[in-house]
């Protein structure tokens, strides 16, 4: 069964830092990844999703990286900014009809 | 729609009274997802729809959760007999790929509190 974890759990930095959250997975047979934001009382909104055969994408300030070999995958903010303050989920897709495996989340604040 | 609307946003349920979510997804998405989230979790899969049909309901955690998509659009999630550990917010998911396989557009949400 396919586990996502991602760390940090939490994280508070001040405004115009740039920082990396984690993600990994316990199976690689994954057919895509998708980052995906939170923000408190709201539904997902997706951010960038990478296929399994790409390493990378980039959507503004945000880019994402995953190796599927070691498991993992990156989302990197640039130049943060107080309005990035949100969770951040990452989830696996292995196949259509399993729908995605999520993982708990980051809880990201950034300080004005 | 723009996007994928569900209803209602909240919901207050007694424990044993039954409760209707709705999910009403892109227009011509083929592909229907169902999701709880626990607080503090993140979202666990219930059950997918490829058009009308069910394709999986594994996820559903027990046989009071039923969920269903007569004419392969609007979907409902019912559960029966409501109890404290349902408490979550329901989350509808749609994808245009007829297999699951393309981006994944949530809605808002519905959050249901049994007391």
């Amino acid at each position: 069964k396919q586990e996502v974890t991602q760390i940090p759990a939490a994280l508070s930095v001040p405004e115009g830092e740039n920082l990396v959250l984690n993600c990994s997975f316990t199976d690689s047979a994954i057919y895509n990844l998708q980052w995906f934001r939170q923000d408190p009382g709201k539904g997902l909104t997706s951010l960038l999703l990478i296929q399994s055969s790409q390493r990378e994408q980039t959507s503004g300030r945000l880019n994402a990286s995953l190796d599927k070999s070691s498991g993992r995958s990156t989302l990197y903010i640039a130049a943060s900014q107080p309005g990035d303050s949100a969770t951040y989920l990452c989830a696996a897709l292995r196949g259509g009809a399993d729908g995605l495996t999520f993982g708990k989340g980051t809880h990201l604040i950034i300080q004005p | 729609g723009a996007g994928v609307s569900q209803s209602p946003r909240y919901k207050v349920a007694k424990r044993g009274q039954d409760v209707a979510l709705r999910c009403d997804p892109i227009s011509g998405h083929v592909s229907l997802f169902w999701y709880q989230q626990a607080l503090g979790q993140g979202p666990e899969f219930l059950t997918y729809f490829q058009n009308e049909a069910q394709l999986d309901k594994s996820g559903l955690p027990s046989d009071r959760f039923f969920a269903e998509r007569p004419e392969g659009s609007v979907s409902t999630l019912k559960i029966q007999r409501t109890q404290q550990e349902d408490s979550a917010v329901y989350l509808c998911a749609s994808s245009s790929n007829s297999a699951g396989l393309a981006e994944a557009f949530f809605g808002q949400g519905t959050r249901l509190t049994v007391v």
